[in-house]
């Protein structure tokens, strides 16, 4: 059963254009979210966080929304780039700090298209 | 400094062979964390060492999977005996303070079971 949905296995965008991930879960105990990227043959990378406690954190081109009633975030990437392509992992956890196993979605393959 | 390495970075096996996997941790760390991902699906928890003690092996798929991190450096997850289903990348992640973002994972390794 999963509990971190990722829906959307791909997505390709212009270079220039705004890039939009989506995140599901189902697990009301998860309080806090994570985005991590992925280049082949490479782990996971972390990109940027979200408390629940909070509906929005920025990071230069990187934005992450949480919509903690509909159990939904998203991962914005404005503008995107060409070395943004990669696999993009939405992750959870049950509290921010914590140095638990993180519960992760099947990932997004983002391709920038030039 | 090094990051997270794991050996080998390729395995291919016969159903019912042994496999042992290694992940080297960054210097220093004592957490570290084993983490599966089977083809098309989502990167799964495994489980959770500090320093040489699991903490959390929650995820663990079976008996057949034994982690070992003697001494709290490098750890060692066997596979024994290998079935089908095994086949996918295995990840190793490592982190000092046990931060969700400092979460360092390696390269995987991925294991092919014939």
């Amino acid at each position: 059963d999963q509990q971190v949905k990722q829906n959307s296995p791909s997505l390709s965008v212009q270079e220039g254009r705004i890039s939009i991930l989506n995140c599901d879960y189902t697990n009301s105990m998860f309080d806090y979210f994570l985005w991590y990227k992925k280049y082949p043959a490479e782990g996971p990378t972390f990109l940027i966080s979200i408390s629940s406690i909070k509906d929005k954190n920025e990071d230069g081109r990187f934005t992450v929304f949480l919509n903690k009633s509909a159990k939904h975030l998203s991962l914005h990437i404005v503008p995107s780039q060409p070395g943004d392509s990669a696999v993009y992992f939405c992750a959870a956890s049950d509290y921010e700090g914590g140095a638990d196993g993180l519960t992760f979605g099947k990932g997004t393959h983002l391709i920038i298209q030039p | 400094e090094a990051g997270v390495t794991q050996f080998p970075s390729h395995s291919v096996i016969e159903k019912g062979q042994t496999v042992t996997l290694r992940c080297d941790p960054i210097s220093g760390h004592d957490n570290l964390y084993w983490y599966r991902r089977v083809m098309g699906k989502e990167i799964k928890f495994l489980l959770h060492f500090v320093k040489e003690s699991k903490q959390d092996e929650s995820g663990m798929p079976n008996n057949r999977f034994l982690a070992e991190r003697t001494g709290g450096t490098y750890s060692t997850l066997k596979v024994q005996p290998a079935e089908l289903e095994d086949s996918g990348v295995y990840f190793c992640a490592s982190s000092q303070d046990g931060y969700q973002e400092t979460q360092y994972f390696g390269p995987g390794t991925r294991l092919l079971v014939l």
